[in-house]
C-alpha cells in the first residue's frame, strides 16, 4: 500500500475533452505534488502545493488547472489537451518544511493519460 | 544549468552485483535520492544521502562523494525482482528536487 491513491489509472479522451485526475493521500504530509513522466525523460514538476497553498508553478500551460481542496486531496483538471501530452502524471506527497523537500516523497501508482 | 545524468539502461546477471552511477550539477545541494521504479508503478523510495560515505540497508547500499558531484547505488545478490529503472534525484540549495532520467536494470537469469 503506497498510502497515495490516484484515480483513474488510465485515461484516453480527446483534444476537446474534460477531465479531472484526482490524488489522495493518507500519510499525514502537508505537501503534495504533481509530475508528468515521459519516457526516457526526467520527472517534470508540474505543482506543489505546500499547506493547502500552491508554491511552484513550473511554467505549466493553462490547459492543466491544478486544484488542492485540503491537504489530503489534490486534482488536476484537464481541458483542450494537446497530444504531447500523452504521458503518465504522478502525484507525490511529503512532510516539508516551509516549501523545502527534506523528506522522500511517496507516489501514487500514476493516470497513464493518452489523448487522441 | 542543473542537471543530473545516469545511464539510459544497464544489464546484470541474477545473483551478481550491480553499480547504478549518477553525478549531478546543481545550484548548491543538500542531499540526494534514489527511487526504484517497477514499470507500470509508483516510484518508491530506496535511500537518501547527505554526507560523503556509504549508506547500506541489506542488499542495497548508496555511496555519495559532494567533492565529486557523484553518487551510485549498490546492488547485491541481484534478484529477478530487481529488474527496474532507478531514479536518482538531488536537492538544490533551495531544497527542490532535480531528477534524473532513470536508469533501466535489466537482470538476466
Amino acid at each position: 500500500e503506497t498510502g497515495v491513491t490516484q484515480t483513474p489509472r488510465h485515461l484516453v479522451m480527446g483534444m476537446t475533452n474534460k477531465k479531472s485526475l484526482k490524488c489522495e493521500q493518507h500519510l499525514g504530509h502537508n505537501a503534495m505534488y504533481w509530475y508528468k513522466q515521459s519516457a526516457k525523460k526526467p520527472l517534470e514538476l508540474m505543482f506543489v502545493y505546500n499547506f493547502k497553498e500552491q508554491t511552484e508553478n513550473n511554467s505549466v500551460p493553462s490547459r492543466f488547472s491544478p486544484e488542492c481542496p485540503n491537504s489530503s486531496h489534490l486534482f488536476l483538471h484537464l481541458h483542450t489537451l494537446q497530444p504531447e501530452d500523452s504521458a503518465l502524471y504522478l502525484c507525490a506527497s511529503s512532510q516539508d518544511l516551509e516549501g523545502a523537500v527534506v523528506g522522500p516523497q511517496h507516489f501514487g501508482d500514476g493516470t497513464r493519460l493518452s489523448i487522441l | 544549468g542543473q542537471n543530473i545524468d545516469q545511464p539510459t539502461e544497464m544489464t546484470a546477471t541474477e545473483g551478481a552485483i550491480v553499480q547504478i552511477n549518477c553525478t549531478y550539477q546543481t545550484s548548491g545541494f543538500n542531499g540526494l535520492f534514489w527511487y526504484q521504479q517497477h514499470a507500470g508503478e509508483a516510484p518508491t523510495f530506496l535511500s537518501y544521502n547527505v554526507l560523503d560515505g556509504l549508506e547500506e540497508k541489506g542488499r542495497f547500499s548508496s555511496f555519495l562523494s559532494r567533492s565529486k558531484g557523484y553518487s551510485y547505488l549498490l546492488l547485491k545478490e541481484l534478484q529477478m525482482k530487481d529488474s527496474a529503472s532507478y531514479l536518482c534525484a538531488a536537492t538544490d540549495s533551495n531544497y527542490q528536487l532535480i531528477w534524473g532520467a532513470g536508469t533501466k536494470l535489466i537482470i538476466k537469469p
